[in-house]
């Protein structure tokens, strides 16, 4: 069974603060890593994917990706209230026979404090 | 251009009963995989179509299954229906599949089973 673990939080950060969420995913052969943000109530929404160690940035996003120690991470800079909501780390892992498995942390729930 | 598109939006349904869920995906896409989110176990990955295929499938029973038409509308089905299976069902659509990872999810359709 592949396991995606992420802290439950709530991490609350103040506003303009370094918001650091944390994930760690079980199956070495996990090939792809997204990060899902989903408000209360709405849907997930993609806002950022990493496939290769090291850092990704888009604006104030970077996800950082460590394969060894089997680790993802997503950095939020100048946080904002509009950040608060529940982010999800995805994780895809090829499960032969061509089929894939897509694995869903349990999120983390983020308040950025006004 | 439109969204992903699922109904119902909310039903209720008794044990023992079977329910169909839609999901017409973004024009284009001819993915379609759908989940189940519960506040105890989060977001699990059900399975995904692809151009009629079922490609991928998560660790559900039986009693969930799907199927998907030749214009990528995709149905899910629910038999049997207990207790537990009361949730939000989400599908997603995408361009590339389930392996790109990069997936737009509907509003979703609320199932309460009493």
């Amino acid at each position: 069974q592949k396991e995606v673990e992420q802290n439950s939080g709530p991490l609350s950060v103040p506003e303009g603060a370094i918001a650091s969420l944390n994930c760690t995913y079980s199956d070495r052969g996990s090939q792809s890593f997204f990060w899902y943000r989903q408000y209360s109530g709405k849907s997930p929404e993609l806002i950022m994917f990493i496939y290769s160690n090291g850092d990704k940035e888009d604006g104030r996003f970077t996800a950082q990706l460590n394969k060894a120690s089997q680790y993802v991470s997503l950095l939020i800079r100048d946080s904002q209230p509009s950040d608060s909501a529940t982010y999800l780390c995805a994780v895809i892992a090829y499960s032969g026979a061509g089929s894939y498995q897509l694995t869903f942390g349990k999120g983390t729930k983020l308040s950025v404090i006004p | 251009k439109a969204g992903v598109t699922q109904t119902p939006r909310y039903l209720i349904k008794t044990r023992g009963q079977q329910v169909t869920l839609s999901c017409s995906p973004i024009s284009g896409h001819r993915s379609v995989s759908w989940y189940q989110q519960t506040p105890g176990q989060g977001l699990q990955f059900l399975f995904e179509y692809f151009s009629e295929t079922q490609r991928n499938k998560g660790n559900f029973p039986g009693r969930f299954s799907g199927r998907q038409f030749s214009n990528s509308r995709s149905e899910m089905n629910v038999s049997t229906l207990e207790l537990g299976d009361s949730a939000l069902y989400l599908c997603a659509s995408s361009l590339g599949g389930l392996k790109t990872g990069e997936l737009f999810f509907g509003e979703g359709s609320r199932l309460t089973v009493l």
